[in-house]
């Protein structure tokens, strides 16, 4: 099956830093998402974005499909964005059978 | 606007029961997924229902079974809980199989 790998594993920022976090999968996908889960357990869609840059508020997101690999940046970072954040991908026509990458645990100290 | 319900929210059992989780999709969504996350770990999927029919299976064996009803809302079922199976259970809607998916709460289950 298909790989996804993410970086790095684990992150601790000053409120107010920029990150990147990166995402690389290992072939073609259809289908490609960001999620974030808080320490409640909550996953939170982020972005669907089999390609392509999209933005919202002070999260963006890039995916170079031809490369695979996506790329979450956050700015700014506050103490809310702390939680683990997973990237998921679907190579297949069919569905929303995401393959989850292992999580980059964020923690963004005041 | 309600999104994904999910119920009970903890659940605790003995090994060799069989248990039954319970998901109510987002308004307006039709396809429901289950996922199981253990501790530590990326969610993995279980099965994916659309139209009241199973369309798709992850790897996981004949014990976990679902259901999907008219109104669209879902069940998982596992039989013969083993210890292993102690995870969060996370079911996701979208409208339509390939778009953005919504995830519940999840059940916490331990089996003991």
């Amino acid at each position: 099956g298909i790989q996804v790998e993410q970086s790095p594993p684990d992150l601790i920022l000053q409120e107010g830093a920029n990150s990147t976090l990166r995402c690389n999968f290992s072939d073609s996908v259809n289908n490609l998402q960001w999620f974030h889960q808080n320490p409640w357990g909550q996953l939170i869609n982020l972005f669907y974005i089999p390609s392509g840059t999209k933005q919202n508020g002070r999260l963006s997101a890039t995916t170079v499909a031809t490369e695979r690999y996506s790329l979450l940046y956050i700015s700014s970072s506050q103490t809310t964005d702390s939680g683990v954040y997973f990237c998921a991908v679907d190579r297949n026509n069919a569905g929303n059978m995401l393959t989850f990458g292992g999580g980059t645990r964020l923690m963004v100290k005041p | 606007d309600a999104g994904v319900t999910q119920s009970p929210t903890h659940l605790i059992k003995t090994r060799g029961q069989q248990v039954t989780l319970r998901c109510s999709p987002k308004s307006g969504h039709d396809t429901v997924s289950w996922y199981q996350q253990a501790l530590g770990q990326g969610p993995q999927f279980i099965f994916q229902y659309y139209e009241e029919e199973e369309r798709q299976r992850g790897n996981f064996p004949d014990r976990f079974s679902g259901h999907q009803f008219p109104n669209y809302s879902s069940e998982l079922n596992v039989n013969a809980l083993l210890l292993g199976d102690s995870a969060l259970y996370l079911c996701a809607s979208s409208l339509g199989a390939r778009w953005k998916l919504f995830f519940g709460s999840g059940t916490q289950l331990s089996v003991l």
